[in-house]
């Protein structure tokens, strides 16, 4: 069925070290993976994103990472600051009756601890 | 450009009654999403709207309906609401100059429902 799962739910830095959330998914027709970043009362905001012919993608202090082989993708922020502290959605494209949608993962709460 | 607008931004209603979310897609964006956000579930996708056609539903029940007008804004409404229902519902439109071209979603701030 169409999945995406995503690790972990909650993570602890300290401000400067690095941050890693994975996800991976159950599709492998998938091919576009955003990532989002929501704030407290707010909607989710873009951050980055990847498509399938592409295994990495660079922003200043976030990058994503994508193996199509283990359908796995990965978000990395370096460099942390505590306005990093947020809930961070990775999401996966399901094609369906020549149409798509987008499935999310459960949420990941980073806090960046100053 | 303005981003996408949803109203109203809260809400309360009694077990029973219907209620009708309104979202302003950014201008030029032609596809608009619904999903549902609840503290257990996550993201949860309700449905997909592209030039007033509904393409993708997801699996809630009848319950909940949707509807796009020509000028690509759109509409979600839950009738017969139930103490579940309460949540943040969020609505995110993309650009998708061709149909079916997966592009990236931009949300809006969303409309929180509590429902009692």
């Amino acid at each position: 069925g169409e999945n995406v799962e995503q690790h972990p739910s909650t993570l602890s830095v300290q401000e400067g070290d690095s941050a890693v959330i994975k996800c991976t998914y159950s599709d492998s027709a998938s091919n576009y993976f955003p990532w989002y970043k929501q704030e407290l009362g707010k909607g989710p905001q873009l951050i980055i994103d990847i498509r399938s012919n592409v295994g990495e993608k660079k922003d200043q202090r976030i990058a994503v990472t994508l193996n199509k082989t283990a359908k796995h993708f990965s978000l990395h922020i370096t460099e942390t600051q505590p306005e990093d502290s947020a809930v961070y959605f990775c999401a996966a494209s399901f094609t369906t009756s020549g149409t798509y949608k987008y499935i999310f993962g459960t949420g990941t709460r980073l806090k960046v601890l100053a | 450009k303005a981003g996408v607008t949803q109203t109203p931004r809260y809400l309360i209603k009694t077990r029973g009654q219907q209620v009708t979310l309104s979202c302003s897609p950014i201008s030029g964006h032609r596809s608009v999403s619904w999903y549902q956000q609840t503290p257990g579930q996550g993201l949860q996708f309700l449905f997909e709207y592209f030039s007033e056609t509904q393409r993708n539903k997801g699996n809630f029940p009848g319950r909940f309906s949707g509807r796009q007008f020509s000028n690509s804004r759109s509409e979600m409404n839950v009738s017969t609401l139930e103490l579940g229902d309460s949540a943040l519902y969020l609505c995110a439109s993309s650009l998708e100059a061709v149909s079916g071209s997966q592009e990236t979603q931009y949300f809006g701030p969303g409309t929180r429902l509590l429902v009692l």
